[in-house]
């Protein structure tokens, strides 16, 4: 199956600092790209849909100036959580759809994760 | 509001033993299914997806979807300790960007 990279794949912070998450498909082009946050022993929850050159649609109740994509290359997308803070502290999942049409580019490849914890 | 269902379980299959996993969605316009594992810890991989109606094969899963009923489900055979896992099931509607996830089912496979 096609790849997607994380990086880093854990940080420890201090409270008040920002943190930038990257998402790299390595070997198709994404023109959609998810961010996820999942707690422990609960399910993924969908944040933000990034498209290629667009800005991200965020779901309720994610704050956008606190969470920030950037989607600037058909294979990069970002995320940066500014002036983080201990409820934040979770794991941060990105996801890739692969372009074009047909059945083939209907599947999302999830990144390793990055395990954020803010002290 | 799209709504996929799975019993959370746990649920615990002895070494060898056949485990289904189950799964209903709440539109019929969905259009794509997917099945992810995902081990404690580590992000979702995909394991299968399906598209139309009836069986898919790959190796020891067997992906079931029955569009009519608006359910999919998974069969592993031949369970192993290392199927212990959370499942989770996913759904895409025709032309629509995100899957809605389940809240997946733990699944304990005994040895």
């Amino acid at each position: 199956g096609a790849v997607v990279s994380q990086h880093p794949s854990r940080v420890i912070c201090k409270s008040g600092t920002s943190v930038k998450i990257e998402c790299r498909s390595l070997d198709f082009q994404a023109t959609t790209m998810f961010w996820y946050r999942q707690f422990p022993k609960q399910s993924l929850m969908l944040m933000a849909t990034s498209n290629e050159g667009s800005k991200a649609t965020y779901e309720q109740g994610v704050e956008k100036d606190k969470f920030l994509i950037n989607h600037a290359s058909l294979t990069l997308s970002t995320l940066t959580v500014t002036s983080a803070h201990p409820e934040d502290s979770s794991f941060y999942i990105c996801s890739a759809r692969a372009s074009g049409r047909g059945q083939g580019t209907d599947t999302q490849y999830f990144g390793p994760g990055t395990r954020l914890t803010v002290l | 509001q799209k709504e996929v269902e799975q019993n959370s379980g746990p649920l615990s299959v002895p070494e060898g033993a056949i485990a289904s996993l189950n799964c209903t969605y709440s539109d019929r316009v969905s259009q794509s299914f997917f099945w992810y594992r995902q081990y404690s810890g580590k992000s979702p991989e995909l394991i299968m997806s399906i598209y139309s109606n009836g069986d898919k094969e790959d190796g020891r899963f067997t992906a079931q979807l029955n569009k009519a009923s608006q359910y999919v489900s998974l069969l592993i055979r031949d369970s192993q300790p290392s199927d212990s896992a959370t499942y989770l099931c996913a759904v895409r509607e025709t032309g629509a960007n995100n899957l809605f996830f389940g809240t997946g089912t733990r699944l304990t496979v005994i040895p």
